[in-house]
């Protein structure tokens, strides 16, 4: 249990659906970050937030939408998705995304599936 | 362009010797750098990190070995247990770019009993 929990954990979506992934976190932090992570691939980021402020967007398309109305919570909206966005999608935390030398903290992730 | 690589996909290693996990990078800028341990069904956990400024940095039975010049890392498990099997993975940041983490594509680790 590393205090950063997402729902669902499973997901399948057809390419005209539209759904939203969760993540809260209880440790505090006050920045949030997205992570796509596909198979044999490196985890790659998506979005960060310091301060419910985006501050990265990493070349995603507008298909996903993050959202951040807290510190605690953090959501990905999708919508029109591809079968090539299957992927395990994950959400870390950290104390700042300015300080230097700390670690993120992951929530299990959402694993989907896009038909 | 994949700034850290991990270039074994799998280890196999009998319990109570030595694993050897290895990273390579390319960006002279990194500064400090990870090790997660992912299990399957969960997120990455953070294992050990070590700062630029160190060649080596200790954790029971988790070692982090750094060698700019060769800009190579390794992490070493001694004894090695079943309970290690996961999937580990190198990751590196510079301090330009915050918290940004930059992963390797991870090494399977299997420690038979």
């Amino acid at each position: 249990e590393t205090g950063v929990t997402q729902t669902p954990r499973h997901l399948v979506m057809g390419m005209t659906n539209k759904k939203s992934l969760k993540c809260e976190q209880h440790l505090g932090h006050n920045a949030m970050y997205w992570y796509k992570q596909s198979a044999k691939k490196p985890l790659e980021l998506m979005f960060v937030y310091n301060f419910k402020e985006q501050t990265e967007n990493n070349s995603v398309p507008s298909r996903f939408s993050p959202e951040c109305p807290n510190s605690s919570h953090l959501f990905l909206h999708l919508h029109t998705l591809q079968p090539e966005d299957s992927a395990l999608y994950l959400c870390a935390s950290s104390q700042d995304r300015f300080a230097g030398g700390e670690t993120q903290y992951f929530g299990p992730g959402t694993r989907l599936l896009v038909l | 362009d994949q700034q850290v690589k991990q270039n074994s996909p799998s280890l196999s290693v009998q319990e109570g010797r030595i694993s050897i996990l290895n990273c390579d990078y390319t960006n002279s800028m990194f500064d400090y750098f990870l090790w997660y341990k992912k299990y399957p069904a969960e997120g990455p956990t953070f294992l050990i990190s070590i700062s630029s400024i160190k060649d080596k940095n200790e954790d029971g039975r988790f070692t982090v070995f750094l060698n700019k010049s060769a800009k190579h890392l390794s992490l070493h498990i001694v004894p090695s247990q079943p309970g290690d099997s996961a999937v580990y993975f190198c990751a590196a940041k510079s301090e330009t770019s915050g918290s940004r983490l930059t992963f390797g594509e991870g090494t399977q680790l299997t420690v038979n009993p």
